[in-house]
């Protein structure tokens, strides 16, 4: 399996809180993406990195941010929670953009409850 | 960008039974699609990949065939087991992301 840890794995908070995932990989892979998944959406990626301090936005950033001080870390942090980031949110890295010249590895995922 | 659509969204056959999941993309830049497969409680991982310039590709008791002109690839699953029940999600790949589909529940009943 890929060096791949999330923490926290469970967490509930309250509307308007302040909350921070982390992605730790001991792999070296470049690229790191954050996805969320919610039923009848699949996964959609939130924000990705191609480097320590480079990241950008996909499609559903709105009310997400992102930091990439170190290879092996990537944090993804909600400023204010709400209901609606209620999800569960998956790490993955790559060695390629996108894993087109490989795959993606998954991490086991972070479920977060927002009340 | 990308936009992916998976279809059927829940799928239930018996076991030694085929399976097909399907699925459509918007990018016709789009020259790698990947499948993966995802068991509960983990993470998604890769079962099998085409790219653009191959029409099919099999492992075993897996296929993914694609067509670019129309713009639609599937997977194809033979003699399913019980341990093939899981959640499966194509994905396209465009501008260095993967865009996922919707994703499928399979069911195989013994």
């Amino acid at each position: 399996d890929a060096g791949i840890t999330q923490s926290p794995r469970h967490k509930v908070t309250e509307t308007g809180t302040p909350v921070t995932l982390r992605c730790h990989q001991t792999e070296n892979h470049r690229y790191m993406y954050w996805y969320r998944q919610d039923p009848g959406h699949g996964l959609r990626l939130i924000h990705y990195s191609y480097g320590v301090k480079d990241t950008d936005k996909g499609e559903v950033s709105d009310g997400y941010s992102v930091s990439r001080s170190k290879t092996e870390d990537f944090l993804l942090t909600l400023e204010s929670a709400t209901s609606s980031q209620t999800s569960v949110y998956f790490c993955a890295i790559s060695e390629s953009p996108g894993g087109n010249t490989g795959e993606l590895f998954f991490g086991e995922g972070s479920r977060l409850t927002v009340l | 960008g990308e936009n992916v659509e998976q279809h059927p969204s829940t799928l239930s056959v018996q076991e030694g039974d085929s399976a097909v999941i399907k699925c459509t993309y918007s990018d016709s830049a789009s020259n790698y699609f990947p499948w993966y497969k995802q068991e509960l409680g983990k993470g998604p991982q890769l079962i099998i990949d085409i790219r653009s310039n191959v029409g099919e590709k099999k492992d075993q008791r897996i296929a993914v065939t694609l067509n670019k002109t129309a713009k639609h690839f599937s997977l194809h699953i033979t003699e399913t087991q019980p341990e093939d029940s899981a959640v499966y999600f194509c994905a396209a790949e465009g501008d260095g992301k993967l865009t996922f589909g919707q994703g499928t529940i399979l069911t195989v009943h013994p």
